[in-house]
């Protein structure tokens, strides 16, 4: 099972800042927060991961809380391509571990 | 780099004919993993290997389904025989080394059983 919580949908503003949370109340010391996404039609994609410290890349940033039971993706501009299925993980980042999907979060980008 | 490469794109099969898929991961990575996405839900993964070995195949239905990948590369997820809940989209993706970052997906194949 899934050791994330995310809400199943959200909408988004275009050109507005899309904050999608993510609850990990297990997460263990050794583990990480992925971000995935998934655009219709096409495989998951990578989009950033972080232990405590927040994070940023040319994607997105990462917030994760100092108690680490939680943590929110931020894409600082959504575009319309932003509208996807935006999947919230924990594992290690070491061989030997499984990457288990939730439902994710459906985010909506309306113009 | 060139990704993963997935083929047939789309399949459309009979209740308890077979099927067969196919995917090239990106060169040097060792691990790889096939997923289940079922209409709605999150991806499931049926069988992961480290270069050729089986490291987790714990949610793999070995009654119909098998999976092989000979020397290390290539990777054949098979479906002998289907039934209609097998309807779904296959994913294969590949790592370096079962690290969580850096897993890259192909697009899948869509089948669909009639």
């Amino acid at each position: 099972d899934a050791k994330t919580t995310q809400p199943p949908s959200m909408d988004c503003a275009e050109g507005r800042a899309a904050n999608l949370p993510c609850n990990h109340s297990t997460i263990s010391g050794n583990e990480y927060v992925y971000w995935y996404r998934q655009i219709h039609s096409q495989g998951p994609q990578y989009i950033i991961h972080g232990l405590k410290n927040n994070e940023t890349n040319e994607m997105a940033s990462l917030i994760i809380t100092e108690d680490r039971k939680s943590s929110t993706l931020i894409l600082p501009h959504a575009t319309l391509r932003d509208t996807a299925v935006y999947y919230c993980i924990v594992r290690p980042d070491t061989g030997g571990f499984k990457t288990i999907f939730g439902a994710g979060t459906r985010l909506f980008v309306k113009a | 780099e060139a990704g993963v490469a997935q083929s047939p794109r789309y399949k459309i099969i009979e209740k308890r004919q077979s099927v067969a898929f196919w995917c090239n991961p990106i060169s040097g990575h060792a691990t790889l993993y096939w997923y289940q996405q079922i209409l709605g839900q999150g991806p499931k993964l049926l069988i992961q290997f480290q270069n050729n070995g089986v490291v987790d195949d714990s949610q793999l239905p070995k009654d119909r389904f098998s999976a092989e990948r000979l020397k290390g590369v290539d990777s054949t997820l098979k479906i002998q025989p289907a039934k209609l809940e097998d309807s779904a989209v296959y994913l294969c993706a590949s790592s370096l080394v079962g690290r969580g970052a850096g897993y890259t997906f192909g697009s899948g194949t869509r089948l669909t059983v009639v």
